[in-house]
């Protein structure tokens, strides 16, 4: 079935360092991206998401990049800051019948040292 | 001025017994899911409904019964609970069940079965 794997699943980056995720899909029909923060004991939210009609998206600090053809999407976060301290989840949406549903990575829980 | 919210937030129960949790959106959306989030901070869905409809059921045990009275909400019963079903159930909301329809999150119900 369709799948999306996620890596690292720790990532420690010193504050004011970038911080990379990676992920990949396999539904080659996916055609939207978005990437949820979770903070401990919170709900997922919505950071930034994209579209099978771009390759790259930026939103001040954060930015994520589409490779269609390798099947794989990456998060870049800049300047990063304790705050950004959180679980972060990719996912992929992926056709069923006339709806769609969401596929999500295992989540990468990222830690900025102050 | 909630837009998703779920009751109760923690559940804690015995083995064998019955239990609801309800989700109630009020962002006057058609489309509205439940997922698990287990003990390894994997987000799965499980459901989904579009103006009180059931969309998607992901292979989900029968003992899982979820109902939708209305568009605005969506509840989830659980039979003879188990357990495996110790986890976060969350629910959310989209404005519709379309491939890019941003999904909203309610703020989990922490479900304990000893």
């Amino acid at each position: 079935g369709e799948n999306v794997e996620q890596h690292p699943s720790t990532l420690s980056v010193q504050e004011g360092d970038s911080a990379v995720i990676k992920c990949t899909y396999s539904d080659s029909a996916s055609n939207y991206f978005p990437w949820y923060k979770q903070e401990l004991g919170k709900r997922p939210q919505l950071i930034i998401d994209i579209r099978s009609n771009v390759g790259e998206k930026k939103d001040q600090r954060i930015a994520v990049t589409l490779n269609k053809t390798a099947k794989h999407f990456s998060l870049h976060i800049t300047e990063t800051q304790p705050e950004d301290s959180a679980v972060y989840f990719c996912a992929a949406s992926s056709a069923v019948d006339s709806s769609y549903k969401l596929i999500f990575g295992s989540g990468t829980r990222l830690l900025v040292r102050p | 001025d909630t837009a998703v919210s779920q009751t109760p937030k923690y559940l804690v129960t015995q083995m064998g017994n019955d239990k609801s949790i309800k989700c109630e959106q009020n962002l006057g959306h058609d489309t509205m899911y439940w997922y698990k989030q287990d003990s390894k901070k994997f987000l799965k869905i499980m459901f989904s409904y579009n103006n009180k409809e059931l969309i998607i059921n992901e292979t989900v045990p029968n003992r899982f019964s979820p109902k939708s009275p209305d568009k605005a909400h969506l509840n989830l019963h659980i039979n003879s609970l188990e357990l495996g079903d110790s986890a976060v159930y969350f629910c959310a909301s989209s404005q519709g069940q379309g491939m890019t329809d941003t999904q909203y999150f309610g703020p989990g119900t922490r479900l304990t079965v000893l």
